[in-house]
């Protein structure tokens, strides 16, 4: 069955450092998220992407995030100077979606990111 | 805005008693709900989802629940827990307004006792 894969499953970084995160989608899918989910916490949602660009983003996505879809098949999340706050668990997603019903958003393993 | 409260950080049943994990939602247009499950150290798998069809939702490994508009609930039951039923449970809400954007509750971990 086909599944959404994330890499690295643990990354240390040191406070400013930039760290990409990096994600490979269902093949025939379309949408693609972000979510975070801080020790403790609830999944955050902090960027949908479709077509090659952001369709929403939340406020936790501020100018230190970045998304790209750099060569058809890796969905990634970059954070360009990363802060202790960004430590969390990071979580792909990706969705179908068909017009008309609420596709299954199918979500990776995680990446958990520890800044230290 | 749409949320989900999820009641209970924490609930155990004995093996083989039934399971509730509760779930209300808070939502101005008709929602789509979802209920995902998160084994230790692994991502989120969906359990089932509600998408204005049946109220009565049958998901994988035995679990049901229920939408109740009138409630504004959509609790997940299990007739009977087994040992590896132990996990994070986490209800979400998407609109369906072409943004599905899903927003989580805080989640429940469920425990099994022998």
């Amino acid at each position: 069955e086909p599944e959404v894969t994330q890499t690295p499953s643990h990354q240390v970084t040191q406070m400013g450092q930039e760290v990409i995160l990096r994600c490979v989608p269902i093949s025939n899918h379309l949408y693609f998220y972000w979510y975070r989910q801080i020790l403790g916490q609830k999944v955050e949602f902090l960027v949908s992407f479709y077509n090659n660009e952001i369709s929403e983003k939340s406020e936790i996505f501020d100018d230190q995030f970045s998304v790209e879809r750099p060569d058809g098949s890796n969905f990634t999340l970059k954070i360009r100077s990363t802060k202790l706050e960004d430590s969390a668990m990071y979580f792909c997603a990706s969705q179908a979606r068909d017009r008309g019903r609420a596709d299954t958003q199918y979500f990776g393993p995680g990446t958990r990111l520890t800044v230290l | 805005a749409q949320s989900v409260t999820q009641l209970g950080s924490h609930v155990s049943v004995s093996e083989g008693a039934l399971v509730l994990l509760r779930c209300n939602y808070s939502s101005s247009v008709p929602p789509y709900l979802f209920w995902y499950v998160q084994y230790p150290n692994q991502g989120l798998q969906l359990l089932l989802k509600y998408t204005s069809a049946a109220t009565l939702v049958k998901g994988i490994n035995g679990f049901e629940a229920e939408f109740k508009k009138s409630e504004t609930s959509f609790h997940l039951t299990k007739p009977s827990a087994h040992m590896s039923d132990a996990a994070e449970y986490f209800c979400a809400v998407s609109d369906n307004f072409g943004n599905e954007k899903l927003t989580f509750g805080t989640g429940t971990r469920l425990t099994i006792i022998p």
